[in-house]
C-alpha cells in the first residue's frame, strides 16, 4: 500500500520568510513518482513538479525549491521569500505505474497562509 | 489548448436525484482520470480512463456511480439516487500517455462541487 503523509495541517509565515512543507511518502515499489500541487482558494489544483525516484537531484524554480531524499522517503518543497500570493493548499501526491497508469495517492495537503 | 474544463462548476441538488458531470479533457491527452475532494483531504481516485475503456474503479464507486467516455474524448459522471454523503468536489483531470516509462503529471480541471440536500 502506499501513503503520503502531510504532517503539518496548517502553516502561518509573514511575507518575505521562507517556509519548507513536510512530504513523507511510503510504498514498496522501486519506481515511483513524487508530485507536488497547489490549490488555490479558487480550487484548481495546479501542477508544480514531478520526480522520478531515481532523480534525486534537488530543484529550483525561481522561489520553489524541492529536496527529494530516498533515504527518509522525504520530498519537501520550499517557498524562498513567501508572498501573498503563495497562500493556498499544497499538496504532495505519490504515483505508481499501476498495470499501465498511474495509481496516485495524495496527502491530506498543508494549509500556508501568508501574512502580509 | 485550453486546458481540462468542466461543467457545472456547481450543483445542488436534492436528495434522491440524478446528477451528471461533464469532463472535457487536454485533447491530445489519452488519460482520463475522476477524483473526489472532501474539505480537508486530498483528491481520492475514482475511476480511470484510457482512451474510451474504463480500465480501473475504486472500491469508493459504488453502484450508483457510473463513468463513461464514448468516444475517447469527453467523459461524463453520473450519480444516481443521491445521498447527502456524495456532498464533495469532484474532480476530472487528463494526462499524456506515457512516453519510454515516463509517467507524465496530470492536469487538473476546476472542479464541480456538488451540494445535497
Amino acid at each position: 500500500a502506499q501513503k503520503v503523509t502531510q504532517a503539518q495541517t496548517e502553516i502561518s509565515v509573514v511575507e518575505k520568510e521562507d517556509v519548507t512543507l513536510d512530504c513523507v511518502y511510503e510504498t514498496r515499489d522501486t519506481t515511483y513518482y513524487l508530485f507536488w500541487y497547489k490549490q488555490p482558494p479558487s480550487g484548481e489544483l495546479v501542477f508544480l513538479i514531478r520526480r522520478n525516484s531515481f532523480d534525486e537531484q534537488n530543484e529550483i524554480s525561481g522561489r520553489y525549491s524541492w529536496n527529494f531524499q530516498k533515504s527518509t522517503s522525504s520530498f519537501n518543497f520550499t517557498i524562498t521569500a513567501s508572498q501573498v500570493v503563495d497562500s493556498a493548499v499544497y499538496f504532495c501526491a505519490l504515483s505508481l505505474n499501476s498495470g499501465g497508469y498511474q495509481k496516485v495517492t495524495f496527502g491530506t495537503g498543508t494549509k500556508l497562509q501568508v501574512i502580509p | 489548448d485550453t486546458g481540462v474544463s468542466q461543467d457545472p462548476r456547481h450543483k445542488i441538488t436534492k436528495r434522491g436525484q440524478n446528477v451528471t458531470f461533464r469532463c472535457d479533457p487536454i485533447s491530445e491527452h489519452n488519460r482520463l482520470y475522476w477524483y473526489r475532494q472532501t474539505l480537508g483531504q486530498g483528491p481520492e481516485f475514482l475511476t480511470y480512463f484510457q482512451n474510451e475503456a474504463q480500465l480501473e474503479k475504486s472500491r469508493l464507486l459504488s453502484d450508483r456511480f457510473s463513468a463513461e467516455r464514448p468516444k475517447g474524448s469527453f467523459s461524463t459522471l453520473e450519480i444516481q439516487r443521491t445521498e447527502q454523503g456524495d456532498s464533495a468536489m469532484y474532480l476530472c483531470a487528463s494526462s499524456s500517455p506515457d512516453r519510454a516509462g515516463i509517467l507524465y503529471e496530470q492536469y487538473f480541471g476546476p472542479g464541480t462541487r456538488l451540494t445535497v440536500t
